[in-house]
């Protein structure tokens, strides 16, 4: 299903460029996530938004920043990129403290 | 803070042959989560185990909460080849507002 939904999916920027990542999900979800995910990582928690215009740092803010304007839009900002920010991005959303539903990802290469 | 250990890392398994990772926080969880990656793909939600001792299946998988909700694990009967990728285990405790989630447990299924 396309309840939640990432862009770009795929992405190659150089050091220094500013890049910010998409997600929109269409539950109407309270919760929205940020996630990293690196060999040997597993999954980071970014950044966290429990409603609009809430948002809160989750194990790896640092370079990151975030916004929630409207409840089904959660975009993830990467302000001058770094060569350690190459990862998988995933955006989720959860109703409450249960299932987290993940959208499919963006690949980030940071060259 | 609350951290949630997966072992094994890896495991091969040759396909046919029963496959068990095991999770462990370092503190009491309200409840535990599993989740599974398909390579290439986004974790997808298996289950949620609440009680203490619970024991859930789906078809060849069987899920158990531990008795002092600190401990969990995942168990495949008979695997097979569609059971490949890497399996998540996720918590929250009494005093964290977020999943943490454990390292994964990447399967490998052999014909």
């Amino acid at each position: 299903d396309a309840g939640i939904t990432q862009s770009p999916r795929y992405k190659i920027t150089e050091t220094g460029r500013q890049v910010t990542l998409m997600c929109h999900q269409t539950w109407s979800h309270s919760y929205m996530f940020w996630y990293r995910q690196d060999l040997g990582h597993g999954l980071r928690l970014i950044y966290y938004s429990a409603a609009a215009d809430i948002t809160d740092k989750g194990e790896v803010p640092d370079g990151y920043v975030v916004s929630r304007s409207k409840t089904e839009n959660f975009p993830l900002t990467l302000e001058s990129a770094t060569r350690s920010q190459t990862s998988v991005y995933f955006c989720a959303s959860s109703e409450s403290r249960d299932t987290i539903y993940f959208g499919e990802g963006s690949w980030l290469t940071v060259v | 803070g609350q951290q949630v250990m997966q072992i094994p890392q890896y495991q091969h398994v040759q396909e046919g042959e029963d496959f068990t990772t095991y999770c462990n926080s370092s503190t009491t969880l309200s409840n535990i989560q599993w989740y599974k990656q398909r390579p290439g793909g986004h974790p997808v939600f298996l289950i949620q185990l609440v009680k203490s001792g619970e024991v859930k299946k789906q078809k060849r998988l069987t899920f158990q909460f531990g008795e002092a909700k600190k401990n969990s694990s995942l168990h495949i009967t008979a695997t097979q080849t569609t059971d490949v990728g890497t399996y998540f285990c996720a918590g929250f405790s009494g005093s964290a507002r977020q999943l943490t989630f454990g390292s994964g447990t990447q399967l490998t299924v052999l014909p």
